[in-house]
């Protein structure tokens, strides 16, 4: 098994500019997140999804969209890049939202708006 | 407050040393709780979960205090292996998990 795949894994954007992140897990997990992590910030959570089909805002959303298409892919997308974007991007997803169910994450996409 | 705070460090220690680690909480509505190791430009990885009883694992022991609302990790006889960041990890049961900022440690040779 994979587990957790991310594409691209680097990415440079001018401000304005857009794209799109792609998450994908064969665990057959419910639950899958996106994050950010910056120097000094730790892990921030951007969106995360409990089924395919649904998503629910995180602690940081603004500014990046998601959608759940098929259960086994997570995508996040930046509709024009800021600066403030700059930062490493993580997908995990787990078998439930919390509880004793520990959740994986992919290797992370490095991304860099300038 | 910060509902999850741990100490960043760094935490210098020689092998062989053994060094703890504290964290703190703000809901005391939290139910389960983590310990999860990053390691410089790697993706976060579950260490060990940690129980109200305490746990261990080899050379690694967490406990838990929900009255102080607090959790630790203890790492005994160190390793250049250990040198990480450590994630202390939170969650109330029926939202996502919430993460502390880290707490970095170089072991030494």
């Amino acid at each position: 098994n994979a587990g957790v795949t991310q594409t691209p894994k680097f990415r440079v954007l001018k401000t304005g500019q857009s794209m799109t992140l792609l998450c994908a897990q064969d665990m057959n997990h419910e639950y899958m997140y996106w994050y950010r992590q910056d120097p000094g910030m730790g892990l921030r959570l951007i969106h995360y999804s409990v089924g395919e089909g649904t998503t629910a805002k995180g602690e940081v959303p603004d500014g990046y969209n998601v959608s759940r298409l098929k259960k086994q892919n997570f995508l996040l997308g930046l509709e024009s890049a800021a600066p403030s974007q700059t930062s490493v991007y993580f997908c995990a997803s787990s078998h439930r939202l919390a509880g004793l169910y520990e959740q994986y994450f992919g290797p992370g996409t490095r991304l860099t708006v300038t | 407050r910060k509902e999850v705070e741990q100490d960043p460090g760094p935490f210098n220690v020689p092998e062989g040393a053994t060094v703890a680690f504290n964290c703190t909480y703000s809901n005391s509505a939290s139910q389960s709780f983590f310990w999860y190791r990053q390691d410089c430009r790697k993706e976060p990885k579950l260490l060990m979960s940690v129980y109200s009883s305490g746990n261990e694992d080899g050379r690694f022991t967490a406990q838990l205090n929900r009255a102080s609302q607090y959790i630790s990790l203890l790492i005994r006889d160190s390793k250049l292996s250990d040198s990480a960041t450590y994630l202390c990890v939170v969650t109330s049961g029926n939202t996502p998990l919430v993460f502390g900022k880290g707490t970095r440690l170089s072991v030494i040779a």
